[in-house]
């Protein structure tokens, strides 16, 4: 089975605090990606990446930045948190282009006060 | 932009009742993802639909793609409590980007 595990499910911060949000997948996946997963809005792309040390602005990238140094890593910095970044984050990791199923994570939810 | 478009958004449904959960979106595609979502949990893949009248069932659930027209149905059977949970599709553009939809919170009640 594919396992995403994402390094927290809960999480508190303060404004102005630099966040990192970490994910992990198990299975080589080329493709990994961050959401974030607010009421009646869905689930919207922040950032996405193909492979390591690559990535590519999603819907909705302000205010956020990712780091792919390792191929099975993906993670998620909140450079200044601000109160309406919190959300709950979804990471997904997919095989490769032009395969199907997205895999995802547990999700952090994240409260920035 | 792709615009994927859920209804109903909330769905409070007995048991034992059928109903639909429609999702159209905007521009042209022919993969189309339903994912289940559990409160509390992340998103459980249920049906990936590739082609046009492509037509997926599992247990009470069935799913069907039209391209043409540009919607997905996802169809309950004889529904239990158990199916309770916010339902999402998400359209594929160039093999690998989803759109979601903003979800459906089907509750189902004894």
């Amino acid at each position: 089975d594919v396992k995403v595990t994402q390094s927290s499910r809960y999480l508190v911060k303060r404004t102005g605090e630099k966040v990192f949000l970490e994910c992990v997948q198990d299975m080589d996946h080329e493709n990994m990606f961050w959401y974030r997963q607010d009421p009646g809005l869905g689930l919207r792309l922040i950032y996405f990446s193909y492979d390591v040390k690559m990535k590519e602005k999603g819907d909705i990238p302000e205010g956020y930045s990712v780091s792919r140094e390792k191929k099975e890593r993906f993670s998620l910095i909140l450079e200044s948190a601000s109160t309406n970044q919190t959300s709950m984050y979804l990471c997904a990791s997919q095989p490769g282009r032009n395969t199907y199923e997205q895999y995802f994570g547990p999700g952090t939810r994240l409260t920035v006060t | 932009e792709l615009k994927v478009e859920q209804n109903p958004l909330f769905l409070s449904m007995q048991e034992g009742k059928n109903y639909t959960i429609y999702c159209n979106y905007s521009t042209t595609s022919d993969r189309l993802y339903w994912y289940r979502q559990d409160p509390g949990k992340s998103l459980e893949s249920l049906f990936v639909l590739l082609s046009n009248g492509a037509v997926k069932q599992e247990g009470r659930l069935m799913a069907s793609l039209d391209t043409k027209a540009r919607l997905s149905t996802l169809h309950i059977t004889a529904a239990v409590h158990d199916l309770s949970a916010t339902y999402f599709c998400a359209v594929d553009i160039n093999g690998n980007k989803l759109v979601f939809g903003a979800g459906t919170i089907l509750r189902v009640k004894s």
